[in-house]
This record gives C-alpha cells, structure tokens and sequence, in this order.
C-alpha cells in the first residue's frame, strides 16, 4: 500500500543548530516526493520537490532533501534553524495511476525552535 | 508570485445545512484538487478535477460533496448537508499538468470549516 510515514511526531531544537526530519515512504513505482511546510494560521507551502536526477535537492529557506532509494527516505535538513522556522512539516508522496494525481501524505512533524 | 485563493477563510455552520467552499485556482492550471485534514489527523485527498469532470475521488468524497468549475476561475466545494465529523481544514491545490515537474501542487490557504 502506498503510505507516507514522519517517525518524528514532535522535535524540538535550538536556534542555530542543525535539523533533520524524518520520512519514509512506500510506492509500487519511481516516487515523487515533496515537503510541505505549514506556518501557525497558513496553507500549505511548498519547501522543495523531488522528480528525479540529482538525488540531493535543493528547496526554499535554506532546506534541502535527499532521496535514498534503497532505504525509501526523502530527509529534510537544514544546517542552522531558525526561529521562523517553527512550523509543521510535512512530507508527501505523488501517487499516480495513468491520469490522476493525488498526494499521501504523512501525519506530519511539529518543530519547535528554543531562541 | 501567482497563487492559490480560497475564501471564506473560516465558515462555521449547523449541522445539516449546506456550505460551499470556494478557490480560484493559479490562471494556467488545469487540474484541481481537494483535500481535508482533520484535526489531528494526516491530509487527506477528496477529489482530483481536470477538464470540467471529476478525475479521481477518495472514499471520504461520497454523494453529500459535488465539485464544480461555475467559470473560468473559481473551483467550489459543495456538502449539501453537513455533518459533525466534516469539521476540518479545507485545501484546495492546482496543478500545471500531469507531467513531471508540472504535477506539483500548489496549495491555497485552506478554509476551516466547523461544524455544530
């Protein structure tokens, strides 16, 4: 079946310091994959896309992914948080059957940022 | 930059009575979407629209929601009579196409919809 899992319900960090979020996936076919970014009180914000190519992608505010077939991941980092930065993240995946499109989406992790 | 619109941002209703949702999708997109997210819960997909019919929709999306493109830009949601359990967040999402880069959905605001 085809799902979306983000082990990390919740994480929290300190301004300046590193982040990585989690999530695994699980598609029949070649994946296309995205985050999402919601800020308190907005939509839904693209952060970045993977089609295919350079497996290391690069997306808005600083963050990339990277897209490791053979563990079915597409991580999110981003070097040094900051405190704009506390939202929730989410990851999708493009499922696609001859002409319909639709996106699985995980539950979503929650960051907090300590100033 | 070219974006999603959805109006009204927030809609509370009694139960049974009839809402419409509604969303002006990017000018040059040609496929819409809708999606749900519980409180709680992970988005969920409704239904995808694509040359003036229904391409796909979920199990959710049963004969109390209708989708419609009245004009050449407005893309509404109907549930003609809501229940408690509709609550939730409302997403509308377009797309350029289904190609691709093109595939990427672009997501409105939402509409929070609270139903007593």
């Amino acid at each position: 079946a085809q799902s979306v899992t983000q082990p990390d319900i919740h994480i929290t960090v300190s301004e300046g310091a590193s982040l990585e979020l989690r999530c695994n996936y699980s598609y029949g076919a070649t994946p296309y994959l995205f985050w999402y970014v919601q800020s308190p009180g907005q939509g839904l914000q693209l952060l970045l896309k993977y089609f295919s190519g350079d497996t290391l992608v690069q997306g808005i505010k600083g963050f990339e992914a990277e897209f490791k077939r053979s563990q079915s991941s597409f991580n999110l980092r981003k070097p040094s948080v900051h405190w704009s930065d506390a939202a929730e993240y989410f990851c999708a995946v493009g499922a696609r059957a001859g002409n319909n499109r639709k996106l699985i989406w995980g539950l979503g992790t929650s960051l907090a940022v300590n100033p | 930059e070219p974006e999603v619109t959805q109006t009204p941002s927030h809609q509370v209703t009694q139960m049974g009575q009839e809402v419409i949702l509604r969303c002006v999708p990017i000018s040059n997109h040609l496929y819409f979407y809708w999606y749900r997210q519980i409180l709680g819960q992970k988005v969920e997909f409704l239904v995808s629209f694509y040359n003036n019919e229904i391409s796909e929709k979920s199990e959710i999306f049963d004969d109390q929601f209708s989708v419609e493109r009245p004009d050449g830009s407005n893309f509404t949601l109907k549930i003609r009579s809501t229940k408690l359990e509709d609550s939730a967040m409302y997403f509308c999402a377009s797309s350029e196409g289904v190609s691709g880069t093109q595939e990427t959905q672009y997501f409105g605001p939402g509409t929070r919809l609270l139903v007593l």
